[in-house]
């Protein structure tokens, strides 16, 4: 059973303009997550993360918002740039008891020049 | 470090071969894990190990599929007889801190693209 979802498997933005990526997460034992980015013929490489102690995580252009009531985290890219076209996946952890991560089913995010 | 080395980086083969992933992992990373992508699924552990221990293989899709971590530095992932249905791109990752990856999770290779027909 997925534990982690993204129910959007792509998006389409323009230049300038901001990227809105959605994860949803069923397990509330989850307290750690984070988004990776993944480029075409690459690995997945990690962008942002986020605890649970926190609603809102910031780096440049991209911020990480958690709503743990809703198990509900999303991604914002603001201003989104061509380079940010890529794959976008989100995993969740039980980072308290050293658990592995889960990885959501991924957005391909296209930014529109 | 030159990082997580996935070879080979294309592989086609036709339906009933045997197919063979190799993973080096970054040294001194104690955790590996195979995952696999596909649109459905998205990204999907199959197995990981710790210290060349396979601890959960229960992402292993068949019989068909087995893994090896004969030391510290080399993995493998087979697939013994391939199906249309396992094209893929395969990834390995490794981690150091643990099973949790530490605060920025795992470091990927960069995958396999397997296609079987």
């Amino acid at each position: 059973d997925q534990q982690v979802k993204q129910n959007s498997p792509s998006l389409s933005v323009q230049e300038g303009r901001i990227s809105i990526l959605n994860c949803d997460y069923t397990n509330s034992m989850f307290d750690y997550f984070l988004w990776y980015k993944k480029y075409p013929a690459e690995g997945p490489t990690f962008l942002i993360s986020i605890s649970s102690i926190k609603d809102k995580n910031e780096d440049g252009r991209f911020t990480v918002f958690l709503n743990k009531s809703a198990k509900h985290l999303s991604l914002h890219i603001v201003p989104s740039q061509p380079g940010d076209s890529a794959v976008y996946f989100c995993a969740a952890s039980d980072f308290g008891t050293g658990n592995q991560f889960y990885f959501g089913t991924g957005t391909s995010l296209t930014v529109i020049p | 470090d030159a990082g997580v080395i996935q070879s080979p980086r294309h592989e086609v083969t036709e339906m009933g071969q045997e197919v063979t992933l190799r993973c080096k992992p970054i040294s001194g990373h104690d955790y590996l894990f195979w995952y696999r992508q596909t649109m459905m699924r998205g990204l999907e552990l199959l197995i990981y190990f710790n210290n060349n221990v396979p601890i959960d293989d229960s992402g292993m899709p068949e019989d068909r599929f087995s893994a090896k971590m004969p030391n510290a530095s080399f993995s493998t992932l087979k697939i013994q007889p391939s199906e249309p249905r396992d094209s893929a791109v395969y990834f390995c990752a490794s981690s150091e801190p643990g099973l949790y990856g530490g605060y920025y999770g795992y470091t990927f290779g960069s995958g396999t693209r397997l296609t079987v027909v």
